[in-house]
């Protein structure tokens, strides 16, 4: 059974602050690597991917993979009250369905 | 730009009905998924297809069906609708690759009351 783990939270942050957030896998064939934000009430849209170890910044969001220790992790800098959501990790191997993690609740405060 | 769309933003109906929601994608994606997602319980899979007429079950697929016959659609259907099922139910849509990559695009939801 592959799984992803994430901490479901929540998470407070205060605003201005970075907001790191972190997610474990056990399938060690993981070549792709997702995250997700939701809205409370929306669906999921993706704001990163990776399938490189290592990091990949997209201007205040940086992915970072260790496949070495089956891990991702997302960090936002200058946290903003409007990053408040879900976050959800998804990890795909070869085939055409990805494995998503439950979701970690982010909460920035002014 | 990417679009799914969900034919219902919110939809009640009463326990024994015969329900469809249907999703729509403008991509030419070849595969299609149907999940639900409850809180506590994450994004749950309950069908998917790779290409039209073709489908094959997820996670939970019981007291569920689903219809592939254009690339572009992608229904699920709810045979006799049951109280445990009220729910969100999203659709997805993503291109076949070999290797990395191919993220899912989502449709809007519906959320679905069964009374």
């Amino acid at each position: 059974q592959k799984e992803v783990e994430q901490n479901s939270g929540p998470l407070s942050v205060p605003e201005g602050a970075i907001a790191s957030l972190n997610c474990t896998y056990s399938d060690r064939g993981s070549q792709s690597f997702f995250w997700y934000r939701q809205y409370s009430g929306k669906s999921p849209e993706l704001i990163m991917f990776i399938y490189s170890n290592g990091d990949k910044e997209d201007g205040r969001f940086t992915a970072q993979l260790n496949k070495a220790s089956q891990y991702v992790s997302l960090l936002i800098r200058d946290s903003q009250p409007s990053d408040s959501a879900t976050y959800l990790c998804a990890v795909k191997g070869g085939s055409y369905i990805p494995t998503f993690g439950r979701g970690t609740s982010l909460i920035v405060h002014p | 730009d990417v679009k799914v769309t969900q034919s219902s933003r919110y939809l009640v109906k009463r326990t024994g009905e015969k329900v469809f929601l249907e999703c729509v994608q403008d991509m030419d994606h070849e595969n299609m998924f149907w999940y639900r997602q409850d809180p506590g319980l994450g994004l749950r899979l309950i069908y998917f297809s790779y290409d039209v007429k073709m489908k094959e079950k997820g996670d939970i697929p019981e007291g569920y069906s689903v219809s592939r016959e254009k690339k572009e659609r992608f229904s699920l259907i709810l045979e006799s609708a049951s109280t445990n099922q009220t729910s969100m139910y999203l659709c997805a849509s993503s291109v076949t690759g070999t290797g990395r990559s191919y993220e899912q695009y989502f449709g809007p939801g519906t959320r679905l009351t069964v009374t």
